[in-house]
């Protein structure tokens, strides 16, 4: 079964902290994306990271796909509450058609 | 978000009845994903359809539940003789093709409660 483990799965801060959202599997993807999700909504497409070691950087939130193309992470600095949400990386590992998505993290970020 | 259209956005069904659930893709997609999301948890992979064609229900369950994605019209999710357990967000996405290179595209989803 091919999974992708994101940690941590819940995770409280105070604005203006910094914080850090891992992705680990063991298979290997092409590319990789991350989503944001709010309560009573969809997931919405923050990022897609497609080289190995690639950064992308959007605002105050950086992505990066590590070399092996098997894990990513999401890191915020200066975290506001705008940003509390659910945080989902996905892909489809190579090889295969199935899309699948992380665990997730939940993010609360306290005013 | 934008293009893929879910409908309904929440529905109520008693325990027995049946829920439809539809989806339409964006425009120019003919592979549609429906994932299944209960409170608190991540989205869970249900079936991946292309144009009157299952490609793989392998977490769709075995009973009471089905799919179709016909050559006109939107996607259907049906769920029969539903029970409390099925209450869920139900979400839709599309890609224009299969594999690793397409990035999928939710709809808002479908709110199912079973009363």
């Amino acid at each position: 079964t091919q999974l992708l483990e994101q940690s941590p799965q819940f995770l409280s801060i105070q604005e203006g902290e910094n914080l850090t959202v891992y992705c680990n599997s063991s298979s290997v993807f092409s590319s990789l994306q991350w989503y944001r999700q709010e309560p009573g909504e969809g997931p919405v497409l923050l990022v897609t990271v497609v080289t190995g070691g690639e950064v992308k950087k959007l605002k105050r939130l950086t992505f990066q796909f590590g070399d092996a193309r098997k894990d990513s992470s999401l890191h915020i600095t200066a975290a506001q509450p705008g940003d509390t949400g659910l945080y989902l990386c996905a892909g489809v590992p190579s090889g295969t058609y199935k899309y699948i998505f992380g665990t997730g993290t939940r993010l609360k970020v306290l005013a | 978000n934008a293009g893929v259209m879910q409908n309904p956005r929440h529905l109520v069904r008693r325990r027995g009845q049946e829920a439809r659930l539809r989806c339409s893709p964006m425009k120019g997609h003919s592979h549609v994903y429906w994932y299944r999301q209960l409170p608190e948890e991540g989205l869970k992979f249900m079936v991946y359809l292309q144009k009157e064609n299952i490609i793989d229900e392998s977490g769709m369950p075995k009973e009471r539940f089905s799919a179709e994605f016909p050559k006109e019209g939107p996607s259907i999710l049906r769920i029969q003789q539903v029970v409390r357990g099925d209450s869920a967000a139900y979400f839709c996405a599309s890609s224009p093709a299969a594999g690793s290179g397409n990035t999928i595209y939710f709809g808002e989803g479908s709110w199912l409660t079973v009363v």
